[in-house]
């Protein structure tokens, strides 16, 4: 069972565009929620994390929105640039438990941003 | 300063053989989780290790073995591979084990099972 759900399963969006990911989840216990930026061939690169006791971050050209009621949170990147086409996964993960602090990601989002 | 580097960066096995990949954190960091990431899909946990003990082993068989040394490093073992093994092998580095969430990955090693 997928924890953390993604959408769309791709995107794309030409030079300047404010593309959006959004994700959902269940487990009210998860408290940590980062954003991770991924090009072929290299590991994921933490792009901004948030907590649920803020309903928005912004990082850059990077926000993240947050609505704890709905469970959902959303990734906006501002005036994206053809270097933003990558693969983008948010995950969640509950921070104040005993044992592993584990990621769950979502399926990810493939980006690409036209010239 | 060095980021969360791992080795090797790729390997081809036969299956029924064994594989053994290596991870170093970040300096300071004390923590090191492994991830499996299948091809057009998100890491899935396998191994957290904190302080050389076992923090916490997600949902993979027992074909699956990690350890942590003394320095912090850790090796991930695979026996008796299987041709869904393959995939990118990740690791992640975090300054502890909790209540710090931030976890870093490194490349990965891309792991073909033929």
């Amino acid at each position: 069972q997928q924890q953390v759900k993604q959408s769309p399963q791709s995107l794309i969006v030409q030079k300047g565009g404010i593309p959006i990911i959004n994700c959902a989840y269940e487990n009210t216990a998860f408290d940590y929620f980062p954003w991770y930026q991924q090009f072929p061939g290299k590991g994921p690169a933490l792009l901004i994390a948030i907590r649920p006791d803020v309903s928005e971050k912004k990082e850059g050209r990077f926000t993240i929105s947050f609505n704890k009621s709905a469970k959902q949170f959303s990734l906006h990147i501002m005036d994206s640039q053809p270097g933003d086409s990558a693969t983008y996964f948010c995950a969640a993960t509950p921070i104040f438990q005993t044992g592993a602090n584990n990621l769950f990601f979502g399926t990810g989002t493939r980006l690409t941003v036209i010239p | 300063d060095a980021g969360v580097t791992q080795s090797p960066t790729h390997l081809i096995k036969t299956r029924g053989q064994h594989v053994t990949l290596r991870c170093s954190p970040i300096s300071g960091h004390k923590s090191v989780s492994w991830y499996q990431q299948v091809l057009g899909q998100g890491p899935q946990f396998i191994f957290q290790y904190y302080e050389k003990e076992e923090r916490g082993r997600g949902n993979f068989p027992d074909r699956f073995s990690a350890r942590q040394f003394p320095n912090y490093s850790s090796e991930l073992n695979v026996n008796a591979l299987l041709l869904g093994d393959s995939a990118l092998y990740l690791c992640a580095s975090s300054l502890a084990g909790q209540p710090n969430y931030e976890q870093y990955f490194g490349p990965g090693t891309r792991l073909t099972v033929t």
